[in-house]
């Protein structure tokens, strides 16, 4: 079944890069996203990835995919405090409605 | 354009009463979707709703959920004869179609504590 697996907290010095993954096992993924959600808060799109790319920028956020493992990261460039916060990965096939989240990974930024 | 809203954003019921969760789309959206979240876990889909139709309730349990998306008015999720296991965070999204990205917008969620 499909399946979607992340670590469950990160811990990192403000100022350092944070790298937050997940690995999926739908090989049929077509679309691939980031959320954030801050305590008691719902849902932000942070950024999403086409799986016929490797690598998406934007701005702090640099998101690579290997699509023959199956993994998905996340890198956040100067990690500041108002990072923190639970990310979640999510995968979609192509002609499906069903987004399939990973468990989230509490990333917590150290003064 | 106000983002998806859901009210109550905090419900808390006794066990045997019902929980009424409602969700209104992003303005010109016409797909809902339902995910609860439990604690420490990710969220999970429950249900598809076009107006007036249920196109998928695949993740609703079988008892006691229901979901609505009337031609007017927001979609209602019920919960009848809560129990404590419903207690968790209730996730709204819409979208206007699926779309080639079909990305759907979340909204803040309904947080339902069962007492």
């Amino acid at each position: 079944g499909e399946d979607v697996e992340q670590s469950l907290f990160l811990s990192v010095r403000e100022g350092d890069s944070s790298v937050i993954n997940c690995t999926y096992t739908d090989s049929s993924s077509t679309y691939l996203y980031w959320y954030k959600q801050e305590p008691g808060a719902g849902l932000q799109l942070l950024t999403y990835i086409f799986s016929n790319m490797d690598m998406k920028q934007d701005q702090r956020l640099t998101v690579l995919l290997n699509k023959k493992d199956k993994h998905l990261s996340l890198r956040i460039a100067d990690t500041q405090t108002g990072d923190s916060a639970i990310y979640f990965c999510a995968e979609k096939g192509s002609g499906t409605y069903k987004y399939i989240f990973g468990t989230g990974t509490r990333l917590k930024v150290l003064a | 354009n106000a983002g998806v809203m859901q009210n109550p954003r905090h419900l808390v019921r006794r066990r045997g009463q019902e929980a009424r969760l409602r969700c209104s789309p992003m303005k010109g959206h016409s797909h809902v979707y339902w995910y609860r979240q439990l604690p420490e876990e990710g969220l999970k889909f429950m249900v598809y709703l076009q107006k007036e139709n249920i196109i998928d309730e695949s993740g609703m349990p079988k008892e006691r959920f229901s979901a609505e998306f009337p031609k007017e008015g927001p979609s209602i999720l019920r919960i009848q004869q809560v129990v404590r296991g419903d207690s968790a965070a209730y996730f709204c999204a819409s979208s206007p179609g699926q779309g080639a990205l079909g990305e759907q917008y979340f909204g803040p969620g309904t947080r339902l504590t069962v007492t």
